[in-house]
């Protein structure tokens, strides 16, 4: 089944230092992978998405992901994050092999805190 | 896009009773997912509702525990049956849009649910 997995429980960054989350995922064939953020008492938002092309990805709110398929990654990345970037970030991958086809699979989630 | 409702946003249950969460979209939408996140995990995928016919639910899910109606294409019901505190959860509707050039997850903010 495709998987991700971010290990990292928690980032901590200086605003305005350079972030990033790590992701690694596994999977048949080529990788759908995603990154989503949740703020507290709110629902899952789209940063950004790979499919093809490009292995620089650029997303909303400034946030950019780099996909390396020698290691097998997608790293998160914001140039100058703010304190309000500070939320809980979840990779993901598309599952074909899923009873749905669409669904996604989630890594467990990397919490962000940007401190001023 | 899809903008999407989710009734309640939170609830506190007795065990042994059941809940019954509404997903409204305010457009026609094929697919629609229910997951549920539990506690300092990550989201976990539930089911398929289809629209029309019984849902699909992925391993370790059951129609008896979680009925699900999709009745037409902007609107679910997932129903947490006979609870116990392991239902202890954010469940979040969601779904999945397909345009031209992109197919994009949206997902409702959720609905925290603690049974006590």
């Amino acid at each position: 089944a495709q998987s991700v997995a971010q290990p990292e429980d928690q980032v901590n960054v200086a605003e305005g230092n350079p972030l990033t989350v790590k992701c690694t995922y596994s999977v048949s064939g080529n990788p759908y992978l995603f990154w989503y953020v949740q703020y507290p008492n709110r629902g899952l938002q789209f940063l950004l998405k790979y499919i093809t092309g490009d292995n620089l990805v650029k997303g909303s709110y400034g946030f950019e992901a780099e996909f390396n398929k020698s290691q097998t990654s997608f790293k998160l990345k914001k140039p100058s994050p703010l304190v309000s970037d500070s939320a809980l970030y979840f990779c993901a991958v598309r599952d074909p092999f899923s009873n749905s086809g669409y669904a996604l699979n989630f890594g467990k989630g990397t919490s962000l805190l940007v401190t001023p | 896009s899809a903008v999407i409702s989710q009734k309640p946003s939170r609830d506190i249950c007795q065990r042994g009773t059941s809940l019954t969460i509404q997903c409204q979209v305010d457009s026609q939408v094929t697919m629609m997912f229910w997951y549920r996140q539990q506690p300092g995990q990550s989201l976990t995928l539930i089911a398929t509702a289809n629209q029309g016919s019984e849902a699909t639910y992925e391993s370790g899910f059951v129609i008896d525990k979680f009925p699900i109606s999709r009745p037409n294409l902007t609107f679910s019901t997932l129903t947490v049956s006979n609870m116990s505190p392991e239902d202890s959860s954010i469940y979040l509707c969601s779904v999945v849009v397909e345009g031209a050039r992109i197919t994009e997850a949206f997902f409702g903010q959720g609905t925290r649910l603690t049974v006590v």
